[in-house]
C-alpha cells in the first residue's frame, strides 16, 4: 500500500441499506477525515479523528458514523442510506503538529443511493 | 458563518498566466491551502501559506494577505494538463479545513 486507499471505488445502493466505506492509510498519520463532495459545493467534513480511539463530528455528520480502532483504518458507515447521501466520498489523512500538515486524499468512493 | 469565495470557472490560453483569487471569512486562521483536482480524481496538495507574502514553487505561486482575507494562486506558462479545478481551503481555529467550491480552469490551445 502506498498512501491512502479506499474501497469500494463505486457502489449503487438501495435506500434503507447499510453500507460501510473503507479507508486505510500507511503513512502513520494521526489524523483522518471523511468528506463528501457534491457538485457546486466545497468538500464538506463528515467526521474526523485526531488519533486512534477518538472521533469528532464535522459539518454534516447526520446519518453517518465512524470508528478509529487503530491508526491505519477509518471506516465510514451509513446505517440506513437515503438518496441525499448520493455523493463522492473522500477519505484523507494528515500529520499533526508544526508545519503545514497538508491532507492527503484517497481516490474516493462514488456512492449512488436509489 | 464561515465562507470561502472563489470564481466558479475561468478560461485561459496555453502558455499564458492566470490568477485564481480566493477570499475568506473564517473563525480563526491557521493557514491557507491550495489543492488541484483533475476531473474524477482526488485533490492533491499544491501550496500552503500561513504568513503574508508570496510562496513560489516552480510554475505555481501562492499569495496571502491575512488582513484582507485574500489569497491568489498564480499559474505561469500554462499547459493543457493544468486544466483542473483549483480548491482554496482555510484551516480555522479548530484546525479543520473550510473549503471553497473550487475554480474550474479551462485551458485552450
Amino acid at each position: 500500500i502506498a498512501g491512502i486507499t479506499q474501497a469500494p471505488t463505486s457502489q449503487i445502493l438501495a435506500a434503507g441499506r447499510r453500507m460501510t466505506l473503507r479507508c486505510t492509510q500507511d503513512m502513520r498519520h494521526n489524523a483522518m477525515y471523511w468528506y463528501r463532495q457534491d457538485l457546486g459545493l466545497g468538500l464538506r467534513l463528515i467526521h474526523y479523528s485526531n488519533t486512534a480511539g477518538t472521533t469528532g463530528k464535522g459539518e454534516v455528520p447526520d446519518g453517518y458514523s465512524v470508528s478509529r480502532a487503530n491508526t491505519d483504518d477509518f471506516p465510514l458507515t451509513l446505517a440506513s442510506a437515503v438518496p441525499s447521501q448520493t455523493s463522492v466520498y473522500f477519505c484523507a489523512s494528515s500529520a499533526i503538529g508544526e508545519g503545514s500538515n497538508e491532507q492527503f486524499f484517497g481516490p474516493g468512493t462514488r456512492l449512488t443511493v436509489l | 458563518g464561515q465562507n470561502i469565495d472563489q470564481p466558479t470557472e475561468m478560461t485561459a490560453t496555453e502558455g499564458a498566466i492566470v490568477q485564481i483569487n480566493c477570499t475568506y471569512q473564517t473563525s480563526g486562521f491557521n493557514g491557507l491551502f491550495w489543492y488541484q483536482q483533475h476531473a474524477g480524481e482526488a485533490p492533491t496538495f499544491l501550496s500552503y501559506n500561513v504568513l503574508d507574502g508570496l510562496e513560489e514553487k516552480g510554475r505555481f505561486s501562492s499569495f496571502l494577505s491575512r488582513s484582507k482575507g485574500y489569497s491568489y494562486l498564480l499559474l505561469k506558462e500554462l499547459q493543457m494538463k493544468d486544466s483542473a479545478s483549483y480548491l482554496c481551503a482555510v484551516r480555522d481555529s479548530n484546525y479543520q479545513l473550510i473549503w471553497g467550491a473550487g475554480t474550474k480552469l479551462i485551458i485552450k490551445p
